[in-house]
């Protein structure tokens, strides 16, 4: 079946202005992660959702950031008042649901990411 | 605080040499290590992982790692190199036994294969 997609696959946008990133995970997945890679950086985690709710979002940089996932599928990442420090490829990963124990590890699938440069 | 250090920014290998890229984690308890790849425009995709057992993990196009406990390490090797694995790699872990198995990534190691 089809993997995570995203979209768009990159944004430009002025300093300032409001963003919406979209996340589509592989069907059936009910965990959803964010994570927003720097140049240079490897992923930094933001937010996971278990189902429609954020599990954990102790990534978030600060409140500009915001995440929802309504009918526990789709997923957006919002971000207000853009900062060029937010320019980054922000990449969404899926995988059926996650929990604590040796054999509850279930592996991530990632998309291809939206690339975002805030002018 | 958890971290993964990959000292390697870059590395240069011939193709057909042997490659190891290294991976050093700092954890309280040993958690679960995975190497990833990423080819320009496309997704990360998972290599191998290592949870329990055999140090020694197999992955898919030919790469495996091994665990040192001792040493904190989890190594990435391939005997040959082919120039299809000019990417970057990634070491990342997730703590074990966490509710949310969020994955903290190192800065990544990029190979170029020269022919």
């Amino acid at each position: 079946g089809a993997g995570v997609s995203q979209t768009p696959s990159n944004k430009v946008t002025e300093k300032g202005k409001y963003v919406e990133l979209r996340c589509d995970p592989i069907s059936g997945h009910t965990a959803l992660y964010w994570y927003r890679q720097s140049l240079g950086q490897g992923p930094e985690f933001l937010i996971y959702f278990q189902g429609t709710g954020a599990a954990d979002d102790s990534g978030l940089p600060n409140d500009r950031f915001f995440a929802v996932r309504p009918e526990g599928s789709v997923s957006t990442l919002k971000i207000q008042r853009t900062e060029r420090g937010d320019s980054a490829v922000y990449l969404c990963a899926s995988s059926t649901p996650s929990g604590g124990g040796t054999l509850n590890y279930n592996e991530q699938f990632f998309g291809p990411g939206t690339r975002l440069t805030v002018l | 605080a958890q971290s993964v250090t990959q000292p390697d920014i870059h590395i240069t290998v011939s193709e057909g040499a042997s490659l190891e890229l290294r991976c050093n984690y700092s954890y309280g308890a040993t958690p679960y290590l995975f190497w990833y790849v990423q080819s320009p425009g496309q997704g990360l995709q998972l290599l191998l992982k290592y949870f329990s057992g055999d140090t020694l993990v197999q992955g898919i196009k030919g790469f495996e790692a091994e665990f040192k406990r001792s040493q904190s390490s989890f190594n990435l090797r391939k005997p040959s190199v082919h120039w299809s694995d000019a990417a970057e790699y990634f070491c990342a872990v997730a703590p074990y036994g966490g509710a949310t198995n969020k994955l903290i990534f190192g800065t990544g190691t990029l190979l170029a294969v020269q022919p």
